[in-house]
């Protein structure tokens, strides 16, 4: 069975913290996506990794894909409410597989 | 463009009533997906579309679920009979060129089965 496991599940940490969240699987991936989910709202795409070892920067937010493309990471400095929401991975799709999302890690900032 | 339009925003039924579902895809976009979201299963892929044929329906939970999509821009999720084990928040997507691509969702269809 295919499985992303994301860590933690749930995180409630005060504005202004560090954070890091985790997407991690056995399996190699072509690439991987991070969405995020805000309260009442469908997931938004934040970014896609392709390249094993690759970092992405999206103003606080920094994503690393692993060396061996099994696994993937979600930095966030400085905390503010606004990042408030479900944090979701998702893997690259090739023709024929299915397409699933990781497990989820939900995400408060409290003021 | 007005994204991906979805109806209603909340359903209240009752066990054993038919359910429909709607969706209107970004104009352009090939690619038209069904999902279902719960605390425990997180979000599954139900079915998608391509150029409104479906492709793969193999997250369909049983017969009981049914997907059209008759046109380029319309697609229906249909549940009958429905059951409180249905209740969850339903989204509909839509992409250019597949789940590669970046996915736009829909608001969702918040529905709860009484």
């Amino acid at each position: 069975t295919q499985l992303l496991e994301q860590s933690p599940q749930f995180l409630s940490i005060q504005e202004g913290e560090n954070l890091t969240v985790y997407c991690n699987s056995s399996s190699v991936f072509s690439s991987l996506q991070w969405y995020r989910q805000e309260p009442g709202e469908g997931p938004v795409l934040l970014v896609t990794v392709v390249t094993g070892g690759e970092v992405k920067k999206l103003k606080r937010l920094t994503f690393q894909f692993g060396d061996a493309r099994k696994d993937s990471s979600l930095h966030i400095t400085a905390a503010q409410p606004g990042d408030t929401g479900l944090y979701l991975c998702a893997p690259g799709w090739d023709t024929g597989n299915q397409f699933y999302f990781g497990t989820g890690t939900s995400l408060t900032v409290i003021p | 463009d007005a994204g991906v339009i979805q109806s209603p925003r909340h359903e209240v039924t009752e066990m054993g009533q038919e359910v429909t579902l709607r969706c209107k895809p970004i104009s352009g976009h090939d690619y038209l997906f069904w999902y279902r979201q719960t605390m425990m299963r997180g979000l599954e892929l139900l079915i998608y579309f391509n150029n409104n044929v479906p492709i793969d329906d193999s997250g369909m939970p049983e017969d009981r679920f049914s997907a059209k999509m008759p046109n380029a821009s319309f697609s229906t999720l249909k549940i009958q009979p429905s059951e409180p084990r249905d209740s969850a928040v339903y989204f509909c997507g839509s992409t250019e060129r597949g789940f590669t691509d970046t996915q736009y969702f829909g608001p969702g269809t918040r529905l709860t089965v009484l």
